[in-house]
């Protein structure tokens, strides 16, 4: 079946450093695929998502590529602030249409 | 515009007791609907799923149900809470058009359940 795997945190990094979340997909056919973030506390926000291959998503400075040849969809952040802390999940929506999949998530934690 | 809305926020509830979480989807007709939960330092768990009123597809076995008595209502229930419920309940709506275009899920703020 449809899963998704993402690097185990906590990942702790200081402000302003190069973010990579790494998030890996097993899937048949061409799921779209998604990252999540949830701050502590709230629910879940979509981040930015991507439909196809080489599609790259990008908001509020984040982006990740879809690679199809590596099955992968990895988040990448130039520069992370303090207000980036949460937990990120990686995701993908499987050809019916239904159930989103998650990854397990990433704890981000940026210290200033 | 759509909006989806989730209560209790918080709930302690002693085990063997009942419960009722409920969300509502505004703005939308014949959404689907779902219930995650997330556990204590896990990942989320994908609990029901409807596509319409009256359906409901299980995932995982366990002391939960759900419901769907109207069309934009979903209700996640026990007759008798474990400590194993205890974690964060995420309720979550879309559409088939919105799923086809790749637009992912819009979720409710949470329930958090402690079990004590």
């Amino acid at each position: 079946g449809n899963s998704v795997t993402q690097m185990e945190g906590p990942v702790t990094l200081s402000e302003e450093a190069f973010l990579t979340i790494n998030c890996t997909y097993t899937a048949t056919g061409y799921p779209s695929l998604f990252w999540y973030v949830q701050y502590p506390g709230e629910g879940l926000q979509l981040l930015l998502k991507a439909t196809k291959a080489d599609d790259k998503g990008s908001n509020k400075g984040f982006e990740a590529t879809y690679r199809k040849e590596t099955t992968s969809f990895h988040l990448e952040k130039g520069s992370v602030q303090v207000s980036d802390s949460a937990v990120y999940f990686c995701a993908l929506s499987d050809m019916d249409g239904n159930k989103l999949v998650f990854g397990a998530g990433t704890i981000l934690r940026v210290k200033s | 515009s759509q909006t989806i809305h989730q209560w209790p926020a918080t709930l302690v509830q002693p085990v063997g007791s009942p419960l009722s979480l409920e969300c509502t989807v505004e703005g939308t007709s014949n959404p689907n609907l779902y219930w995650y939960r997330q556990a204590a330092g896990r990942g989320l768990q994908l609990l029901f799923y409807s596509v319409g009123i009256g359906q409901i597809s299980s995932e995982v076995p366990q002391n939960l149900s759900a419901s769907r008595p109207q069309d934009r209502q979903f209700i996640l229930s026990s007759k008798k809470l474990l400590l194993s419920d205890s974690g964060f309940y995420l309720c979550a709506w879309s559409t088939p058009d919105r799923e086809l275009y790749g637009y992912g899920y819009t979720f409710g703020s949470g329930t958090r359940l402690t079990v004590v």
